[in-house]
């Protein structure tokens, strides 16, 4: 079946460091999501790539989706706080099944 | 804030308990997906509900049966769970207008004892 990796699993940054996550799927897909779940919380949308080598940005936050549409990263440019929680990409390969990365948890501190 | 309501938020219950999962949206989509995660894992897809019928099975266990009674409520009915069935349960559908993201409820943390 559909496998997606990410890594790293955990990392901790100091306050106004960056941050990257990476995202790999064992197949083609048509598109792929990225979700932010706090402590406690439950995840939340934050953006879809659909075409090959797309870039898009929101605020500190810029999303890339592989020339071949099997991976994607996440970059933080100088992390806050607010930024702390699980950052998992999600991948559609049909209009009906999403399937999440392994997920990464970032930590930042003071 | 979410437009997916779950209720309960916590549930605990015996193995021999019979209870049910409660998801209501108001997003307007016709499809609509229950999903369990376990602690520090992530999201993992169980059923999926098109226009009230049912169109994926994950090969869920017969322990959890869902239910679409209509276009807003979606239901887990539970009975004979296991300790391992203890997880966070999440009820999602789709985001309205240009996107195939997920808005999903706030989740019923689900303890088997």
């Amino acid at each position: 079946g559909q496998q997606v990796m990410q890594i790293p699993q955990y990392q901790h940054v100091q306050e106004g460091e960056d941050f990257t996550t990476y995202c790999n799927s064992s197949t083609t897909l048509s598109n792929i999501q990225w979700y932010k779940q706090r402590p406690g919380g439950h995840p939340v949308f934050l953006i879809q790539l659909v075409k090959s080598g797309e870039v898009k940005k929101q605020k500190r936050l810029t999303f890339q989706f592989g020339e071949a549409k099997k991976n994607s990263s996440l970059h933080i440019t100088a992390t806050q706080t607010t930024d702390v929680g699980t950052y998992f990409c999600a991948g559609q390969r049909t209009a009906s099944k999403l399937t999440f990365g392994t997920g990464t948890r970032l930590q930042v501190t003071l | 804030d979410t437009e997916v309501t779950q209720t309960p938020k916590h549930l605990v219950m015996g193995m021999t308990n019979k209870k049910s999962l409660k998801c209501e949206q108001h997003m307007g989509h016709r499809a609509m997906y229950w999903y369990k995660q376990k602690a520090k894992k992530p999201p993992e897809l169980m059923f999926v509900y098109s226009y009230e019928k049912l169109s994926i099975n994950e090969s869920v266990p017969s322990r959890f049966s869902p239910e679409c009674p209509n276009s807003s409520l979606l239901n887990l009915h539970l009975h004979a769970l296991q300790p391992e069935d203890s997880a966070l349960y999440l009820c999602a559908t789709k985001i309205p207008g240009g996107t195939d993201g997920y808005t999903f409820g706030s989740g019923t943390r689900l303890t088997v004892v």
